[in-house]
């Protein structure tokens, strides 16, 4: 199966700075590499879809880019409401999976 | 406006069996495919498994193959899961999710498994 690795898994920011998340894939999983944003006591959210393209609602500070085995998010002036946890995954290969997860600490 | 409501938390000892339901509503139930993600308590995502409510088609994750089954009622628009032999490594909670990485994607609000004797 494809693992994929996020790094960091923790980092703590501040408001208006621009953070970027990194996934790496196993092997190569093309553009089918998709972005969640899970929130305390929250379901998980798609931020991201296909390594680059905007969920609909979704602000523009959030984009991505990638493809391969080398993926980013980032968001751009970071909001106190961006505090969550992110994860990266894939949808190349079954079964698909799940990056452990990055998680936003915001000072 | 579309949902999928899960069921109720569940209490199970190990070696039981615990199946869960995802009522949707709100569009073509059959359009789209149903995954099931669970995450134990202060861990990560993990991917179970996908549903075709179409033709009831499923594909599992290997770690979970003999315990998992997915299912679907087209007549009320509900997928199922469930798991079987269950032990305390699988209290989680457990995730619906319509279309995961599509542009309809949407989770149910989750479904709490606490497996203990």
């Amino acid at each position: 199966e494809v693992v994929l690795t996020q790094s960091p898994a923790f980092q703590s920011v501040t408001p208006k700075e621009k953070v970027t998340i990194t996934c790496r894939a196993s092997q190569s999983i093309a553009n089918s590499l998709h972005w969640f944003q899970q929130k305390p006591d929250q379901s998980p959210k798609l931020l991201i879809k296909y390594a680059s393209q905007s969920f609909s609602g979704v602000p523009s500070r959030f984009s991505g880019s990638g493809s391969g085995t080398d993926f980013t998010l980032t968001i751009n002036s970071l909001e106190t409401e961006d505090a969550a946890t992110y994860y990266c995954h894939q949808s190349s290969s079954l079964p698909y999976t799940f990056g452990q997860g990055t998680k936003l600490e915001i000072k | 406006q579309v949902q999928l409501v899960q069921s109720g938390a569940e209490v199970r000892k190990p070696g039981a069996s615990v199946k869960l339901s995802c009522k949707t509503s709100g569009y073509t139930f059959t359009s789209d495919f149903m995954h099931w993600v669970r995450q134990a308590p202060g861990q990560g995502l993990e991917w179970m498994g996908i549903l075709n409510p179409s033709d009831g088609t499923t594909s599992y994750t290997q770690k979970f193959q003999g315990r998992l089954t997915m299912t679907r009622d087209t007549s009320t628009s509900t997928a199922y899961m469930e798991l079987s032999s269950l032990r305390s490594e699988d209290t989680a909670v457990y995730y619906c999710a319509r279309s995961l990485y599509g542009d309809s994607s949407r989770w149910g609000q989750g479904t709490l498994v606490t497996v203990s004797s």
